[in-house]
């Protein structure tokens, strides 16, 4: 299966970026990153995908290195309702219908 | 619109027994897949309901089983309750199509077993 490693957790001051990194280094060529977030043991609330280029909607930015080994989820401006466990999940090979999730990073946004 | 919807919330068992766990899937998809996640611990997959059949599993034992419905909702059972059972069960849905490309799963708040 494929693998995705995050740090565990970071700190991220009220107004400044957040920039969360992922290494799927065993990603497959065609398939997609994925991001969410989980706060409180909710459910995971999806944030953003991408394949090769970076990708931006009104929630985050996603930053992924050419070789598709890793990739950068950036919060512009973090505010204290962005405290969550952060995901990036890839399928766990082509073809299949299971994710992989990680541990997660959980970040605390700072006032 | 409704999201994913997912029932009981919260629900306490006793080692041996078994529980129903349910789920709605949001409106147009006709994916469900389920997954177990302890406390402290990212998701881990249990399988994928597609067309009213189990489509995939993880690593799971058989006592874990499911069913979706021609309305595409699902259910979870389990069986002879473990102690290690215990944990939040999340239910997401997606959409199958003909097409090749990102597959978003919309995941519903869980379901949190706790076995005594």
């Amino acid at each position: 299966d494929a693998k995705t490693t995050q740090p565990p957790s970071m700190d991220c001051a009220e107004g400044r970026a957040a920039n969360l990194p992922c290494n799927h280094s065993t990603i497959s060529g065609n398939e997609y990153v994925y991001w969410y977030r989980q706060i409180h043991s909710q459910g995971p609330q999806y944030i953003i995908h991408g394949l090769k280029n970076n990708e931006t909607n009104e929630m985050a930015s996603l930053i992924i290195t050419e070789d598709r080994k890793s990739s950068t989820l950036i919060l512009p401006h973090a505010t204290l309702r962005d405290t969550a466990v952060y995901y990036c999940i890839v399928r766990a090979s082509s073809g299949t219908y299971k994710y992989i999730f990680g541990t997660g990073t959980r970040l605390k946004v700072l006032a | 619109d409704a999201g994913v919807t997912q029932s009981p919330t919260h629900l306490i068992k006793t080692r041996g027994q078994q529980v129903t766990l349910r789920c709605s899937p949001k409106s147009g998809h006709d994916t469900v897949s389920w997954y177990q996640q302890a406390l402290g611990q990212g998701p881990q997959f249990i399988f994928q309901y597609y067309e009213e059949e189990e489509r995939q599993r993880g690593n799971f034992p058989d006592r874990f089983s499911g069913h979706q419905f021609p309305n595409y909702s699902s259910e979870l059972n389990v069986n002879a309750l473990l102690l290690g059972d215990s944990a939040l069960y999340l239910c997401a849905s997606s959409r199958t199509g003909p097409y090749s490309g990102a597959n978003v799963l919309t995941f519903g708040a869980g379901s949190r077993l706790t076995v005594l």
